[in-house]
């Protein structure tokens, strides 16, 4: 049982470019979420998505996009990459509860 | 906003002794959690606390949630090295259709032979 997957698990870009982070989970939850975790600052909750067909801001969500794809994936956008956008990004998933399972996470470098 | 204090940031201790970590907030939570996460990983789950009061044991990790269920606490007793890491607590917040997390800037344990 893979749980949350993430790919990929390290990616560089510099200054403008674009990506799109990629997070599968095989559990069947309804509820998806994408964080950012950097030194000093804890998990931040950047977007996430109660249900299928939904999306919502979380608390740091400027410079971000996400696509709920269907019930099993949930994608993060970078549309045009800055140096602050360099951080660990988790991608977790939950049944409704507030127990979240996480992914392994990206490490992304912009410079 | 991070609504969770975490004490202490740092804590470095040897093979055999005990310790406590605290998650302070002013907020309620409907639930509070702690994961412990290992360089490189994403956090794990431990253990969820729901009722004001309430203690749950796992093996030497003891859990309390303060009876406004506004603060917990970790405690382990006699550490060992493979209790190292980064301890995570977080507090669900309801949201749309669901729940967030809002977490602690977490405690980071080493644990040495």
């Amino acid at each position: 049982n893979a749980g949350v997957t993430q790919t990929p698990k390290f990616q560089v870009l510099k200054t403008g470019q674009s990506m799109t982070l990629q997070c599968a989970q095989d559990m069947n939850h309804n509820s998806m979420y994408w964080y950012r975790q950097d030194p000093g600052m804890g998990l931040r909750l950047i977007y996430y998505s109660a249900s299928e067909g939904t999306t919502d801001k979380g608390e740091v969500p400027n410079g971000y996009n996400v696509s709920r794809l269907n019930k099993r994936e949930f994608s993060l956008r970078l549309e045009s990459a800055a140096p602050s956008q360099t951080s660990v990004y988790f991608c977790a998933s939950s049944e409704l509860s507030y127990e979240q399972y996480f992914g392994p996470g990206t490490r992304l470098t912009v410079t | 906003t991070q609504l969770l204090e975490q004490s202490p940031q740092f804590l470095s201790i040897q093979e055999g002794e005990n310790l406590t970590v605290y998650c302070n907030s002013s907020s309620v939570f409907s639930s509070l959690q702690w994961y412990r996460q290992e360089p490189g990983e994403g956090p794990v789950l431990l253990v969820t606390v729901v009722t004001g009061g309430e203690v749950k044991k796992l093996k030497r990790l003891t859990f309390q949630f303060g009876d406004a269920r506004k603060d917990s606490s970790l405690h382990i007793t006699a550490a060992q090295p493979g209790d190292t890491g980064l301890y995570l607590c977080a507090g669900a917040l309801s949201i749309n259709s669901g729940y967030a997390l809002n977490f602690g800037k977490g405690t980071s344990l080493l644990v040495t032979p």
